[in-house]
């Protein structure tokens, strides 16, 4: 069983839709979630942070931590085709480790 | 600001060839530096790390060794490539007194997309 589950999609939304992506893990010490942004060959980039349980809300984005589930989410409202991209979430105890990537497609 | 260099971008090897990926971080002093491979469908797989010069520490035995000559360069290199060598290598670094990102704030460069035949 891989540490971090993540349904790699693909997903594709009309612009406008609200994109709900998804990971759940298994080891209850990590601490620290995270969800990176990867544009095609591109390096990924840091998108939300969180700490332990909760939510978290950044412009369009809303990440969701639930550490008794072992369940992470990230939200998108009003996506737009520039969102389309791979959505990797990341967790961390002393180390860091990655799911697999979401690819998501926003169809104008 | 900091930045991060990563070349060559593209690169086709034959088997058996060398390989030489470097890297270079600008703006920041002491960072720790790593390397990762994505393969499609797998995610991020964390190769090598490194705290400060000369400091290598493996995450995966394989055929391929890293080096830090100096603060801010980090290499990944191979004697002799093989087919599973095929990938997407990524460079990345992160803050001093992060661990291995335990904070998981890694910045990362371009990447460079290897393909061995």
């Amino acid at each position: 069983q891989k540490e971090v589950e993540q349904d790699p999609g693909p997903l594709s939304v009309p612009e406008g839709a609200i994109v709900s992506l998804n990971c759940t893990y298994s080891n209850s010490a990590f601490q620290y979630f995270m969800w990176y942004r990867q544009y095609s060959r591109k390096g990924p980039e840091l998108l939300m942070y969180t700490y332990s349980s909760g939510n978290k809300e950044d412009g369009r984005f809303t990440a969701q931590v639930d550490k008794s589930s072992k369940y992470i989410s990230l939200f998108i409202r009003d996506s737009q085709p520039s969102d389309s991209a791979t959505y990797l979430c990341a967790m961390s105890d002393y180390k860091l480790s990655f799911g697999a990537g979401t690819t998501v497609t926003v169809r104008a | 600001s900091q930045t991060i260099h990563q070349w060559p971008a593209t690169l086709v090897q034959p088997v058996g060839s060398p390989l030489s990926l470097e890297c270079t971080v600008e703006g920041t002093s002491n960072p720790n530096l790593y390397w990762y491979r994505q393969a499609a469908g797998r995610g991020l797989q964390l190769l090598f790390y490194s705290v400060g010069i000369g400091q290598i520490s493996s995450e995966v035995p394989q055929n391929l060794s890293a080096s830090r000559p100096q603060d801010r360069q980090f290499i990944l290199s191979s004697k002799k490539l093989l087919l599973s060598d095929s990938g997407f290598y990524l460079c990345a670094w992160s803050g001093l007194n992060q661990g291995v990102s335990n904070t998981g704030e890694l910045f990362f460069g371009e990447g460079s997309r290897l393909t061995v035949l």
